[in-house]
């Protein structure tokens, strides 16, 4: 079957920097995304990862280990407009751009 | 940019009514997606669209349907709204049917159902 996991919450000091984890199990693999989410509002696009390493964009960067099935979401520098759900989601293979969602991570940065 | 826009961003309604929630994007794009959000569930799909008038049913399609009349508008309908659909409701669309092809999400609609 097909299932993500990552942690429900996190605190963080601002200026610091935190590692968000997701893990997954797919029949199948097809990348990897993560989206923002701020309270009340939509998801928003921060990565998309298809390849083993790291990708760096700003102050955000994402890591995927296809053999361990697993990715973290790196957040340097922290601001407190940082403070959001983090979004782990992998498209079903052969299911046309479909994804499953993990649960989200909750951060939240203190000053 | 890609823009996706919902029709409310609020809405209350009462037990028994129809309610027609619509969901348009400006990107010429082919997918489109009606998830709700639920703490502690996550984002699920309720249900999906590759082209106009096709429609197929995602994990929790029980309780809605759908109408994709033209490519920009999605709409999800709740026949008869009960209390437990009270929930966000998040439209997305993307350009292709490829594992790689990025969702854009609407700014979502909370439904209240009294």
């Amino acid at each position: 079957g097909q299932n993500i996991d990552q942690p429900t919450e996190m605190t963080a000091t601002e200026g610091a920097i935190v590692q968000i984890n997701c893990t997954y199990q797919t029949s199948g693999f097809n990348g990897l995304f993560w989206y923002q989410q701020h309270a009340g509002e939509a998801p928003t696009f921060l990565s998309y990862n298809v390849l083993d390493g790291l990708e760096e964009k700003g102050r955000f960067s994402s890591f995927l280990s296809r053999s361990k099935g697993y990715s973290y979401l790196l957040l340097k520098e922290l601001q407190m407009k940082d403070s959001a759900s983090y979004l782990c989601a992998v498209p079903l293979y052969n299911q046309g751009g479909k994804l499953i969602f993990g649960q989200g991570t909750e951060l939240s940065v203190k000053p | 940019d890609v823009k996706v826009t919902q029709s409310s961003r609020y809405l209350v309604k009462r037990t028994g009514e129809k309610v027609f929630l619509e969901c348009v994007q400006d990107m010429d794009h082919e997918n489109m997606f009606w998830y709700r959000q639920d703490p502690g569930l996550g984002l699920r799909l309720i249900y999906f669209s590759y082209d106009v008038k096709m429609k197929e049913k995602g994990d929790i399609p029980e309780g809605y349907s759908v109408s994709r009349e033209k490519k920009e508008r999605f709409s999800l309908i709740l026949e008869s709204a009960s209390t437990n659909q009270t929930s966000m409701y998040l439209c997305a669309s993307s350009p292709g049917t490829s594992g790689s092809s990025t969702q854009y999400f609407g700014p979502g609609t909370r439904l209240l159902v009294l």
